[in-house]
C-alpha cells in the first residue's frame, strides 16, 4: 500500500465551479500536510500547509485535513482558468522525509 | 516566505559531458535539501536526499557515480550529471525544508536538462 493516495484525474470543469482534490494516507504519523500546484515546466509551488487536523483558508482555496479518517481535501472557490495545474499533496512526520501523492491534474474551462 | 533558486533553469548540453545544477536556500539554512527528478506528465521521483556536510543517501536504483551532489554549504547543494547521456534528459527539481519554521518543503523552480 502506497503511502499517500491521489486520483490523478484528469478533472474538468466550468470556470466558477468549486473544486475539491483529495488525498488519503495511511500513516498517522503525519503532522504536517501540504497542498502544491504545478504548472507545466515549473518547480511546484506550495499554496498551503496545514498542521494536525483542522482547516485553513486562504482566498479561494481552503485545506482541511480528517486525521482520524486519514483524509486531506483542497477546495477551489470560484475556479479560474489559471487554476489550471497539477495538483500536489504531501505530508510529513519529522520534516526528514516527504511522501507526495502523485498529482491531481486539473483543467478549468472558461 | 522561504525561497529556494535553482540554476540554470534550462541547459543542452553534448553527450559525454557534464553538467552541475546548483540550489540555493535564499532566505533560510537548509540543512537537508532533496533532488527529484520528473518526467513529462509524471510524479516527482526522489532521487537524493542531501545533508549539509555529510555524504547524500541516495534513493534505490539512482547512480551515485553518475548523479553526484554536493551539500557544502546550509544554503547551497549541487547536483552535477556526470558524462550525460541523452537518456539523462529531464528536469530535474531541487527543495528545501525550513526546520526552523514548519516542517514544509519549498521548491526551486527546477532546471531542464537535455543531452544531445
Amino acid at each position: 500500500q502506497k503511502e499517500v493516495e491521489q486520483d490523478p484525474g484528469p478533472l474538468s470543469v466550468p470556470e466558477g465551479a468549486i473544486v475539491s482534490l483529495n488525498c488519503t494516507y495511511s500513516n498517522s504519523a503525519f503532522q504536517y500536510f501540504m497542498w502544491y500546484r504545478q504548472y507545466s515546466r515549473k518547480g511546484p509551488e506550495l499554496l498551503m500547509y496545514t498542521y494536525s487536523s483542522g482547516n485553513k483558508e486562504d482566498g479561494r482555496f481552503t485545506a482541511q485535513v480528517d486525521k482520524s479518517s486519514k483524509y486531506i481535501s483542497l477546495f477551489i472557490r470560484d475556479s479560474q482558468p489559471s487554476d489550471s495545474a497539477t495538483y500536489l499533496c504531501a505530508m510529513t512526520n519529522t520534516g526528514n522525509q516527504f511522501y507526495f501523492g502523485t498529482g491531481t491534474s486539473l483543467t478549468v474551462i472558461p | 516566505g522561504a525561497v529556494v533558486s535553482q540554476h540554470p533553469s534550462w541547459v543542452i548540453c553534448k553527450s559525454g559531458t557534464s553538467v552541475k545544477i546548483e540550489c540555493r536556500s535564499l532566505d533560510f539554512q537548509a540543512t537537508t535539501m532533496f533532488w527529484y527528478r520528473q518526467f513529462p506528465k509524471q510524479s516527482l521521483m526522489l532521487m537524493a536526499t542531501s545533508n549539509e556536510g555529510s555524504k547524500a543517501t541516495y534513493e534505490q536504483g539512482v547512480e551515485k557515480d553518475k548523479f553526484l551532489i554536493n551539500h557544502a554549504s546550509l544554503t547551497l547543494s549541487t547536483l552535477t550529471v556526470t558524462s550525460a547521456h541523452p537518456e539523462d534528459s529531464s528536469f530535474y527539481i531541487c527543495s528545501a525544508s525550513d526546520h526552523s519554521g514548519a516542517n514544509v518543503l519549498t521548491f526551486g523552480a527546477g532546471s531542464r536538462l537535455t543531452v544531445l
